[in-house]
């Protein structure tokens, strides 16, 4: 298996432009988690799915922010507008399930907002 | 408030020594406790899982304690080498949550 997935790696965008970030979790995953990382809050956890069902969306920041699972190989992370507070890296990480197994991470979306 | 910290500062140490790097948790009740290693530019990489009722668990020259007691655990690298050099990310599970991850520490080998 290729691992997850991410694209694009880099995105730069000019603030109250949509941004879509996309993942490919490995396949056979249960679990699918959208994570963002700044120097200055570290790996935050945005939101999880499990079986493509939603299941805490407590981290998204704000409206602007959403996310969909529609197939088991497949998830977005939308961001509009963007502002450039937003500029982060975005990663994506999938499990077989929730707990205790070890999760596996894409590269990362690197997102600049000018 | 919940919290998970990690030494903030960097460490530095000398090739051959033991790294030794610490994880507090606060307001948390974990049921596992991860370790990952993140190198610049890339995503963090698995290393170690161990569960609540577990005092030790060991993988080459990595070994990882968990202390419920203390809400702590320690994160040992014996032998370091400059390959090594990395920031060392440990991740809280517990029950209905995703994993939820301290800010890291950054280990430096040096040669």
């Amino acid at each position: 298996d290729a691992g997850v997935i991410q694209s694009p790696r880099h995105e730069v965008t000019e603030m109250g432009q949509e941004v879509t970030l996309r993942c490919k979790p490995i396949s056979g995953h249960n679990s699918l988690f959208w994570y963002r990382q700044t120097m200055m809050r570290g790996l935050e956890l945005l939101i999880y799915f499990n079986n493509n069902v939603p299941i805490d969306d407590s981290g998204m920041p704000e409206d602007r922010f959403s996310a969909k699972m529609p197939n088991a190989s497949f998830s977005t992370l939308k961001i509009q507008p963007s502002e450039p507070r937003d500029s982060a890296v975005y990663f994506c990480a999938s499990s077989q399930q929730v707990m205790n197994t070890e999760a596996f991470f894409g590269q990362g979306t690197r997102l600049t907002v000018v | 408030s919940q919290k998970i910290e990690q030494n903030s500062e960097a460490l530095n140490i000398q090739e051959g020594k033991t790294a030794t790097l610490t994880c507090n948790y606060t307001n948390y009740s974990p049921a596992y406790l991860q370790w990952y290693r993140q190198d610049p530019g890339r995503g963090p990489v698995f290393l170690l899982l161990i569960r609540e009722n577990e005092k030790e668990k060991r993988k080459e020259r990595l070994k990882v304690t968990f202390d419920t007691t203390l809400k702590q655990s320690l994160f040992h690298i014996t032998a370091s080498q400059p390959a090594d050099s990395a920031t060392y990310l440990c991740a809280i599970n517990q029950a209905g949550t995703a994993l939820i991850f301290g800010k890291g520490t950054t280990l430096s080998v040096s040669s």
